[in-house]
């Protein structure tokens, strides 16, 4: 039974490229959260999500950054136009039907490292 | 605000040394408290949640205790390879999970 699965594990962007990051989450689970997480701080939610659609938003920056779990495949976080600041490690993580807001199993993270 | 704090931020043990780590916590409402741990360039791993005060789980060398107020993560005689970050976090009823900054353990052989 595959955990959840995040890739690529380390991405490095130019300051005003694009950075996708994708994440399947376990089997038979239907929640995503994303995560991001700097150095030396805390995990900071950004964005829940089910299937086709987002519940939750609170976290996410206004301006560059947007989610999606579609129908079939991974979910994605893709941030426009990166800047240095944007540079930390980015959770997935997801939970069962029925435990949102309960324990969630994550993936490796990627380390996005903008230049 | 909802809040979570972890003390100490770093705690350096010798093998064998038991000790505690402390997490706090002042919410709205609580639904649930868990507890990870976090090796380095490595995901989050769920260890426990706990929902009620005077609640308690265990899992090998380690503890888990939920009071009104706080929670205590109690490690009896680690070992090195328990050297780890752990992070606590609260759902207050919501869709979000709020985790504090975590306390890094050492533990020396």
């Amino acid at each position: 039974n595959a955990g959840v699965m995040q890739n690529p594990r380390h991405l490095v962007r130019r300051r005003g490229q694009e950075a996708r990051l994708r994440c399947s989450p376990m089997k038979g689970h239907s929640h995503v959260y994303w995560y991001r997480q700097l150095p030396e701080e805390g995990l900071k939610f950004m964005v829940y999500l089910q299937k086709e659609n987002i519940i939750d938003e609170s976290g996410m920056p206004k301006e560059r950054f947007s989610a999606e779990f579609p129908k079939e495949g991974p979910s994605i976080l893709r941030i426009q136009q990166v800047v240095r600041g944007d540079s930390a490690a980015y959770f997935c993580a997801s939970s069962p039907p029925g435990a949102q807001g309960y324990e969630q199993y994550f993936g490796p993270g990627t380390r996005l490292t903008v230049t | 605000e909802d809040q979570v704090t972890q003390s100490p931020e770093a705690l350096r043990l010798q093998e064998g040394e038991s000790s505690s780590l402390n997490c706090s916590y002042t919410v709205s409402g609580l639904r649930g408290l868990f507890w990870y741990r976090q090796d380095p360039g490595k995901g989050p791993e769920f260890l426990f949640t706990l929902y009620s005060a005077g609640e308690e789980k265990e899992k090998e060398r380690l503890k888990a205790t939920l009071t009104k107020k706080e929670s205590f993560l109690h490690i009896t005689a680690p070992k090195p390879e328990d050297s780890a970050t752990y992070l606590c976090a609260v759902n207050t009823g919501g869709f979000k999970t709020i985790f504090g900054a975590g306390t890094r353990l050492f533990v020396k052989a």
